[in-house]
């Protein structure tokens, strides 16, 4: 198995909902990513999980929130977002961490009203 | 600050060769990727330099030249399929990936 998942493919959702954004890699990769992408833009990072604990935090707002249950499992918990935060929100997994090169799920493009 | 530019868009025609160039400015270098991203999808890795020449996998390679913070990723025998957005990528000191905004490629038959 050599992909990254995500689910679900897309979310559309208003400001007061609370949704979760799944990502899922079974390449035995022990660092995983969360990227945010606006239209025409490049991957913003958000976060980084090494081995399971958090190691960078972009600076994001307290509205998302990660999650790493396991080493192959990454969600992303979502509350009270705003219309800006619309965008493709991307997963990526590496080997062991920045030095490998990173592999990147579909994406989930999430729409809030 | 950290900084990395490529040109917007570019246009070139089926069956020809491309040159996609990026230059860089970063706190440190530990290497340097290009990845390729259709419309509305996740990004695909193509390639990583981290020493100085020429890298080549079949239709694509890249160059880079740390002394020039200086990388291009060259398209050969251009196909439709090859329409598409191509990021630049450095990694820092801290082993951070910074972005380029990528350029997007079109193919005219």
């Amino acid at each position: 198995d050599t992909e990254v998942t995500q689910t679900p493919k897309h979310l559309v959702m208003g400001m007061t909902n609370k949704k979760s954004l799944k990502c899922e890699q079974h390449m035995g990769h022990r660092a995983m990513y969360w990227y945010k992408q606006k239209a025409k833009k490049p991957p913003e990072l958000m976060f980084v999980y090494s081995y399971e604990k958090l190691s960078i935090n972009e600076s994001v707002p307290s509205r998302f929130s990660p999650e790493c249950p396991n080493s192959s499992l990454l969600n992303l918990h979502l509350h009270a977002l705003q219309p800006e935060d619309s965008a493709l929100y991307l997963c990526a997994s590496s080997h062991e961490g920045a030095a490998d090169e990173q592999f990147f799920g579909p994406g989930t493009r999430l729409t809030v009203l | 600050g950290q900084n990395i530019d490529q040109p917007t868009e570019m246009t070139a025609t089926e069956g020809a060769i491309v040159q996609i160039n990026c230059t860089y400015q970063t706190s440190g270098f530990n290497g340097l990727f290009w990845y390729q991203q259709h419309a509305g999808e996740a990004p695909t890795f193509l390639s990583y330099n981290v020493l100085d020449g020429l890298e080549e996998k079949g239709r694509f390679s890249s160059f880079l030249s740390r002394s020039k913070g200086y990388s291009y990723l060259l398209l050969k025998e251009l196909q439709m399929k090859d329409s598409a957005s191509y990021l630049c990528a450095v990694r820092d000191s801290n082993y951070q990936l910074i972005w380029g905004a990528g350029t997007k490629l079109i193919i005219k038959p």
